[in-house]
């Protein structure tokens, strides 16, 4: 099966521009997450969709970040206006019931 | 709130030695316990999970609940087991429905490095 697609894989932006990412998860699978890995960190989850509804967007800064799954297949994640701390790899990953979720590359994003 | 610790930032050891790589975890409830691996630039993949009882690639890791641990164990390295190690945790039983399934949640890694 092809794998969680993700790009672009690296994004290079100055302090209060905005950038977007995008995300086709596995076919049919039903659950799409948003992580964000810092450096010498492990992957934080942003937001969780089933479908096209928000499960979990507890951690999210919404202040800045927001992510739609508007048709329940491609997501994408934004964030407006960028900070330096947001520099990490964005992570995508989806899973269906009792499937262990699969991730795609990410997305280095580096605010400079 | 879930926790899950891995108090190794590195760890090296020698071809053919044994390895361990240390996961704690807090949590009130039952959890399911996975291990994933990223090797040199692929994607964060499933290692194996606690439910499955399998070893992959020689690597067995065991859920002991009375010292809320999954360490990650091979009795002889191999230097392609070089990579960084997750350890992640998922609340169980939550259907798809329900609130945060399949959330995981990971600790900070473990850099592996195994010398020829």
């Amino acid at each position: 099966e092809a794998g969680v697609a993700q790009s672009p894989r690296y994004k290079i932006i100055e302090k209060r521009q905005s950038v977007a990412f995008w995300c086709n998860p596995i076919s049919g699978h039903a659950t799409l997450y948003w992580y964000q890995q810092i450096l010498g960190q492990g992957p934080k989850l942003l937001i969780q969709f089933q479908n096209n509804g928000v499960v979990d967007d507890s951690q999210l800064p919404k202040d800045r970040f927001s992510a739609e799954r508007l048709k329940g297949v491609d997501s994408t994640l934004k964030i407006q206006p960028a900070k330096l701390e947001d520099s990490a790899v964005y992570l995508c990953a989806s899973g269906s019931n009792n499937s262990p979720l699969h991730f795609g590359n990410g997305t280095r994003l580096t605010v400079t | 709130a879930q926790r899950v610790t891995q108090p190794e930032k590195l760890l090296s050891v020698f071809k053919g030695a044994p390895v361990e790589l240390k996961c704690n975890y807090s949590y009130s409830g039952s959890p399911e316990l996975f291990w994933y691996v990223q090797y040199s630039r692929q994607r964060l993949q499933l290692l194996l999970r606690h439910i499955s009882r399998e070893s992959i690639k020689g690597f067995t890791a065991d859920l002991n609940k009375g010292e809320t641990s999954f360490h990650l164990k091979k009795p002889f390295a191999q230097e392609e087991d070089s990579a960084m190690y997750y350890c992640a945790l998922k609340r169980a039983g939550q259907n798809a429905g329900g609130t945060s399934y399949g959330k995981l949640t990971f600790g900070q890694g473990t850099i592996l490095t195994v010398h020829p």
